[in-house]
């Protein structure tokens, strides 16, 4: 059974600028969720999707957005970069979105750095 | 504000010798507490989910206990592909279902 997949797995962007990130989650699962890590954060929860629908954000400016697509793959945008945007962003994908019913499973993240 | 303390930040090991790595939780109403391993460049992989205090899980050379403040990972006789990053994560009661993550513990196996 495929992982989740996330591309691309680096991207470098300029201050000023926006980016798209895209996951494709394990097949049969209909929920994504997006962390960003950083070394002074740690893992930090973005949002949640499931169904198309978002049904859980974090604590991140307006500029962070995300979408679900009816096959359940899902991107993630952030317009304006700013240098401290730089980090790992991870998306994850479950069967429900439920972390205690059904684990969350990660997929090896995209690496944005912003200069 | 629901919290997740790991101890120490970075463990060095000799090969077999076994140790512990502590997750210090406070949360409004724990619905789950999660275990993963994260290797450089790569995403977190799940190991635990655990429920309720006094419960155990094993794998491998790994175990996870609960209690009601914290948990800890017991590693026995440690291999150098033990060495990776532990991260600890809580669910807490109530409708969302984001984790909150720990800083994570760095172990490394010597061999």
């Amino acid at each position: 059974k495929a992982g989740v997949t996330q591309t691309p797995r680096y991207l470098i962007k300029t201050r000023g600028q926006q980016v798209t990130l895209s996951c494709s989650p394990i097949s049969g699962h209909r929920s994504v969720s997006w962390y960003q890590q950083t070394p002074g954060q740690g893992l930090q929860f973005l949002f949640e999707y499931f169904s198309e629908t978002q049904r859980n954000k974090g604590n991140f400016p307006g500029r962070f957005s995300g979408r679900q697509f009816s096959n359940s793959r899902s991107e993630m945008n952030v317009s304006t970069l700013e240098l401290g945007d730089s980090a790992l962003y991870l998306c994850a994908s479950s069967l429900d979105g439920r972390p205690d019913n059904s684990p969350l499973h990660f997929g090896n993240g995209t690496r944005l750095t912003v200069t | 504000e629901d919290q997740v303390t790991q101890s120490p930040e970075a463990l060095r090991l000799q090969e077999g010798e076994s140790s512990s790595l502590n997750c210090s939780y406070t949360v409004s109403g724990l619905r789950g507490l999660f275990w993963y391993r994260q290797d450089p460049g790569k995403g977190p992989e799940f190991l635990f989910t655990l429920y309720s205090a006094g419960e155990e899980k094993e794998k491998e050379r790994l175990k996870a206990t609960l209690t009601k403040k914290e948990s800890f990972l017991h590693i026995t006789a440690p291999k150098p592909e033990d060495s990776a990053t532990y991260l600890c994560a809580v669910q807490a009661l109530g409708n969302n279902n984001d984790m909150r993550f720990g800083a994570g513990t760095r172990l490394t196996v010597k061999p």
